[in-house]
C-alpha cells in the first residue's frame, strides 16, 4: 500500500461546485502539504500543516481551504470551483531536519 | 524570496551523460533538493545538497556551489527510464517550505 494516499485520483466537476480532495498517510509524519502543478509552472504550495493544530497558507491559498482531521489526514477543499483550478494536485508529507518530501500519486482535477 | 531557473527541456542519447543545471536566488540557504517526476506520477526524492561539492549516488550525482547559487544534476549511463522531469527545489528562509523550479523535461532517445 502507498504511504501517502490521495483520493480521488481523478475528478471532473462543474464551476461553482464545492469539492474535497483527501490525503492520508501511514508514514507517521507530522508535516503535511498540498501543492498544485500546472504545466510550465512547477509545483506551487497551497497550504501546509506541521501538526494537527497548525494550519498555514502557502503561496496560492485563495479559493482553497484545508482541514487537518488527524495526524494522518489532511483534506483540501475548493469552496466554489472555477476553471482555472483545473490542475494536478499533490499531497506530501515530510519529517526530520532535511525535510525530504514524500508525495502522493496526485489527483487530476478538471473544472468545467 | 526565492527564484529558481532550470532549462525547460533537454534531449540525450541512451548511454550518454547529461547535466541538468539549476540556478537559484534565495535570501537564506537551507539546502537544495532534486526530485524526479515521471509523466503523470508523483515526484520522488533524488538528492540533497547542503554543502558545496559533489554528492554521488550511483548513476546520479548532484553538485552545489552556494556562492554561485548554482547546482547541477549529473546523470550517467542514461537509460530510457530516465526520461522524466527533474525538479530543483530550495527551502524557504525558515527551512520549512519549498519553492520548486519549473522542472527540466529530459527525453532519452535510443
Amino acid at each position: 500500500d502507498a504511504d501517502v494516499t490521495q483520493t480521488p485520483r481523478n475528478r471532473i466537476t462543474k464551476t461553482g461546485k464545492r469539492i474535497m480532495l483527501e490525503c492520508s498517510q501511514t508514514k507517521g509524519h507530522d508535516r503535511m502539504y498540498w501543492y498544485r502543478q500546472d504545466p510550465g509552472l512547477g509545483l506551487r504550495l497551497i497550504y501546509y500543516s506541521f501538526d494537527v493544530k497548525d494550519i498555514n497558507k502557502g503561496e496560492i491559498s485563495d479559493g482553497y481551504s484545508v482541514s487537518r482531521q488527524a495526524q494522518a489526514k489532511f483534506s483540501l477543499s475548493l469552496e466554489s470551483a472555477i476553471p482555472n483550478q483545473t490542475a494536478l494536485y499533490f499531497c506530501a508529507t515530510s519529517e526530520g531536519a532535511k525535510n525530504i518530501q514524500y508525495f502522493g500519486a496526485g489527483t487530476r482535477l478538471s473544472v468545467l | 524570496g526565492q527564484n529558481i531557473d532550470q532549462p525547460t527541456e533537454m534531449t540525450a542519447t541512451e548511454g550518454a551523460i547529461v547535466q541538468i543545471n539549476c540556478t537559484y536566488q534565495t535570501s537564506g540557504f537551507n539546502g537544495l533538493f532534486w526530485y524526479q517526476q515521471h509523466a503523470g506520477e508523483a515526484p520522488t526524492f533524488l538528492s540533497y545538497n547542503v554543502l558545496d561539492g559533489l554528492e554521488e549516488k550511483g548513476r546520479f550525482s548532484s553538485f552545489l556551489s552556494r556562492s554561485k547559487g548554482y547546482s547541477y544534476l549529473l546523470l550517467k549511463e542514461l537509460q530510457m527510464k530516465d526520461s522524466a522531469s527533474y525538479l530543483c527545489a530550495v527551502p524557504d528562509n525558515y527551512g520549512q517550505n519549498f519553492v520548486f523550479g519549473p522542472g527540466t523535461r529530459l527525453s532519452v532517445l535510443p
